[in-house]
């Protein structure tokens, strides 16, 4: 089992639809982060976050650290939010250093 | 401000190449990285560095050295290539900090060993 998971694996919606995207994690972690990879391959920071709720746009971030899970949310979704999502977490290792897990990513197609 | 830059973007190589990637960045980043994502992976870890003159091994360091002379360059060798290296490479920097700043990707490199 991934220290990181994500679900669901693939998601297809009309325009205008509402989009979540789910992330639930086995390890300690001090903050999680969602990215955004488009078709070309460039990965981008959409959000960083260690508690509560982050917005930007039409995206929404939140977190629940006793559960170990955090959602990403899209709202009015639009073909250009057609990407692959990504949910990274800055985990504590027990050696004491952090390292990023990743999750797999979430697959988004929003068709016209 | 470029934030991180990495070269080539393609690269085809023929069995026992050997190529070096190159990766910098602009914003006095203290870690870098370098990743492999394979078709359905996730970004699998093969070398990181804390600062100039520290590397260290990631998840799949086998066939692959880096070094790290200078704060803004972490070039990622490649030696006697082989195909399970067929993969798009991402370099990747971050301050580094217990808190987990945000992370800075290159534009990857998708490189082809047949």
């Amino acid at each position: 089992k991934n220290e990181v998971e994500q679900s669901p694996q693939n998601l297809t919606a009309q325009e205008g639809e509402f989009i979540t995207i789910n992330c639930s994690y086995s390890v300690g972690i001090s903050a999680l982060h969602w990215l955004q990879q488009h078709p070309g391959g460039g990965i981008v920071s959409l959000f960083m976050l260690s508690s509560g709720k982050k917005k930007h746009g039409r995206l929404i971030a939140t977190i629940n650290i006793q559960e170990k899970h955090s959602s990403l949310h899209i709202t009015a979704s639009h073909p250009r939010d057609s990407a692959v999502y990504i949910c990274a977490a800055w985990a504590l290792l027990t050696s004491g250093t952090y390292k990023y897990i990743f999750g797999t990513g979430t697959r988004l197609k929003v068709l016209a | 401000n470029a934030g991180v830059t990495q070269t080539p973007k393609f690269r085809i190589l023929k069995i026992g190449q050997s190529m070096t990637l190159q990766c910098t960045q602009d914003m006095n980043h203290n870690y870098m990285y370098w990743y492999r994502q394979d078709p359905g992976m996730g970004l699998k870890l093969i070398y990181y560095s804390v600062g100039a003159g520290i590397t260290d091994k990631g998840e799949v360091p086998n066939g692959y050295n880096v070094s790290r002379s200078t704060t803004e360059d972490f070039p990622l060798r490649l030696e006697l290539a082989a195909p399970s290296q067929t993969s798009v490479y991402f370099c990747a920097s971050s301050y580094g900090d217990s808190w987990g700043s945000p992370l800075h990707f290159g534009n990857g490199t998708r490189l082809t060993v047949t």
